[in-house]
């Protein structure tokens, strides 16, 4: 199957400090990347849809400007936490499609690991 | 538009006996299903799909689940739980009704394994 990369896999920072999370597809490319945040015991919730060369689709509720996301190419796709907070402190997970006709047509996702942000 | 319920959010079994994780959908669409696992702290991995093919779907580790149209479920089920199955379980619907795939995901089932 595909591999989707994400890194790094746990940050902790100062209140006030931007963190960078970067989402890789590996071997394809992923002109459509999704970003999820989960709290502890609960569901994935869609943060934003990321593509490849276009503003990002953001939420209901979702800041854009809190978390600036870009897809500047076809294998990468980054969330930055601007002015993290201590409310910011989440486990965020990205996903991609594989845009193949084996995959493409029936809305698959490939997960990366996870990234578990906390803000001090 | 589409929406996922699963029934439990915890379900408990004893190691070596049967697992059942309920499943409920709404979609207008011909809709793809998915059952994900999330051990803690990791991301999702994919224990099989349906995609219009078969209704039976046999996935990893001796998961399987059946797509079942009238009943607009997708449960999954186990024969023997081992230890190592104890993580969260996500159910996942997918269809055209936003014009292109987007997932809408369950509120996760707990999977609690004893020894």
């Amino acid at each position: 199957g595909a591999v989707v990369s994400q890194h790094p896999s746990r940050v902790i920072c100062k209140s006030g400090t931007s963190v960078k999370i970067e989402c890789r597809s590996l071997d394809f490319q992923a002109t459509t990347m999704f970003w999820y945040r989960q709290f502890p015991k609960q569901s994935l919730m869609l943060m934003a849809t990321s593509n490849e060369g276009s503003k990002a689709t953001y939420e209901q509720g979702v800041e854009k400007d809190k978390f600036l996301i870009n897809h500047a190419s076809l294998t990468l796709s980054t969330l930055t936490v601007t002015s993290a907070h201590p409310e910011d402190s989440s486990f965020y997970i990205c996903s991609a499609r594989v845009p193949t006709s084996g995959y493409a047509n029936t809305g698959e996702l490939f997960f990366g690991e996870g990234s578990r942000l906390t803000v001090l | 538009a589409q929406s996922v319920t699963q029934l439990d959010s915890h379900v408990s079994v004893s190691e070596g006996t049967p697992v059942l994780l309920r499943c409920n959908y709404s979609s207008s669409y011909s809709p793809s299903l998915f059952w994900y696992v999330q051990h803690p702290n990791k991301g999702l991995q994919l224990l099989l799909k349906y995609t219009s093919a078969a209704t039976l779907v046999k996935g990893i580790n001796g998961f399987e689940a059946e797509f079942k149209k009238s009943e607009t479920s997708f449960h999954l089920t186990k024969p023997s739980a081992h230890m190592s199955d104890a993580a969260e379980y996500f159910c996942v619907v997918s269809d055209l009704s936003g014009g292109s795939y987007i997932p809408t995901f369950g509120r996760g089932t707990s999977l609690i394994v004893h020894p």
